[in-house]
């Protein structure tokens, strides 16, 4: 099945910074990306995706972009504001959707120093 | 449009015994995810259902199951509890099946067993 690899773990930024979040996937029949949010106690926000056919997709400060050939993909966010202090989580999708449905990353706990 | 709904939000269950929970999809959609979330194995797919269907399945053992209803409302059930099952049950609502629908995910079911 797919294998979703996610680093860092941890990052901390200063505030109006960049954040960058790498995830690499295993299946080369991938083609669905999708980044989720989450905040303490709730569930998990669908903040950007990107399919197998386009390689960068930019939603105001947040972009993301996909390598197919190396198969991964990062998460940017520019100009970082404490609002922004959360657990971030990738995934990846076959099309088939097969039997690991989305596959998640172990996650990025980024904080958004002041 | 209101968003996915899961109830209840809150469980403490004892070892052995079973439980019921539910997630009502964004309306429209009619396929639910159910994953469940712990510290140490993260976001894992445990099953999808799509036209009260059972699409797919995570590898989890059978003492997890679920069904849908007409109106794409889903439940999932787990029997005999163990302490293991602790952890946030998470619902994700998307409008098809198959791989690259958008996941809109539920506040999740923190259920606790003792």
């Amino acid at each position: 099945g797919e294998n979703v690899e996610q680093h860092p773990s941890t990052l901390s930024v200063q505030e109006g910074d960049s954040a960058v979040i790498k995830c690499t996937y295993s299946d080369s029949a991938s083609n669905y990306f999708p980044w989720y949010k989450q905040e303490l106690g709730k569930g998990p926000q669908l903040i950007i995706d990107i399919r197998s056919n386009v390689g960068e997709k930019k939603d105001q400060r947040i972009a993301v972009t996909l390598n197919k050939t190396a198969k991964h993909f990062s998460l940017h966010i520019t100009e970082t504001q404490p609002e922004d202090s959360a657990v971030y989580f990738c995934a990846a999708s076959s099309p088939g959707g097969g039997a690991d449905g989305l596959t998640f990353g172990k996650g990025t706990h980024l904080i958004i120093q002041p | 449009k209101a968003g996915v709904t899961q109830t209840p939000r809150y469980l403490i269950k004892t070892r052995g015994q079973q439980v019921t929970l539910s997630c009502s999809p964004i309306s429209g959609h009619r396929s639910v995810s159910w994953y469940q979330q712990t510290p140490g194995q993260g976001l894992q797919f445990l099953f999808e259902y799509f036209s009260e269907t059972q699409r797919n399945k995570g590898n989890f053992p059978g003492r997890f199951s679920g069904r849908q209803f007409s109106n794409s409302r889903s439940e999932m059930n787990v029997s005999t509890l163990e302490l293991g099952d602790s952890a946030l049950y998470l619902c994700a609502s998307s409008m098809g099946t198959g791989g690259g629908y958008e996941q809109y995910f539920g506040p999740g079911t923190r259920l606790t067993v003792t």
